[in-house]
């Protein structure tokens, strides 16, 4: 079974600040790699898909990069609205990284 | 407009059983591939469980041979037979649509509920 892991767990930042979450699965998923955003009370966001695709209507400040077993996203300039948890699936089998939560330094 | 509308989550001893439901307006159900995913109270998410729009089904190794996903197609409506529960089955249970091609992310989401299981 295909395992995922993320980078860092918790990460804290300012607004503003250029911001990266790794994630890496355990064998070659090709891009099918998704990333969600998620705040608490609520239903996850699909944010990139296709390890790179923006999701009609998320910011451009979101890109995704990698292919693969090592994948990136990075938000370009962080904002109040992005303190969140970050997820990432291989949606392929849809199993789902453990989650990067960003918070305000 | 897409919407996905969970219901039937509660509170229910171990061992027991529950329905969840989640009930689509705006596609045909039958037509997609159909999750769910549940996420315990501060845990990450995990995947439950899909249906095809061929009607294969599949689970995680968590649930197999007690959960069992189905649809009925004149109510549009995805359900979720929850049997011989446990402890760790507590958790948000969603309900997620994949619009896109055959390999496709989960691009609609329903709200959650919650189930808890708890003597």
């Amino acid at each position: 079974d295909i395992q995922m892991t993320q980078s860092p767990s918790t990460l804290s930042a300012s607004v503003g600040d250029r911001v990266t979450i790794t994630c890496r699965a355990s064998q070659s998923i090709s891009s099918w790699l998704a990333w969600y955003q998620q705040k608490p009370g609520k239903a996850p966001k699909l944010l990139i898909y296709k390890a790179s695709s923006l999701e009609s209507g998320v910011p451009s400040r979101f890109s995704g990069s990698g292919s693969g077993t090592e994948f990136t996203l990075t938000i370009s300039s962080l904002q109040p609205d992005d303190f969140a948890t970050y997820y990432c699936q291989q949606y392929n089998s849809y199993v789902f990284g453990p989650g990067t939560k960003v918070d305000i330094k | 407009e897409v919407q996905l509308v969970e219901s039937g989550g509660g509170l229910i001893q171990p061992g027991g059983s529950l329905r969840l439901s989640c009930a689509a307006s705006g596609f045909t159900v039958s037509s997609n591939y159909m999750s769910w995913v549940r996420q315990a109270p501060g845990k990450g998410l995990e995947w439950v469980s899909v249906i095809y729009s061929g009607g294969s089904t599949y689970y995680a190794d968590s649930v197999k041979g007690r959960f069992t996903i189905s649809r009925d197609n004149s109510k549009n409506t995805l359900y979720l037979q929850m049997n011989s529960l446990r402890a760790e089955d507590t958790a948000v249970y969603y309900c997620a649509l994949a619009s896109g091609s055959l390999v496709s992310p989960f691009d609609y989401w329903g709200q959650g509920t919650l189930v808890t299981v708890s003597s």
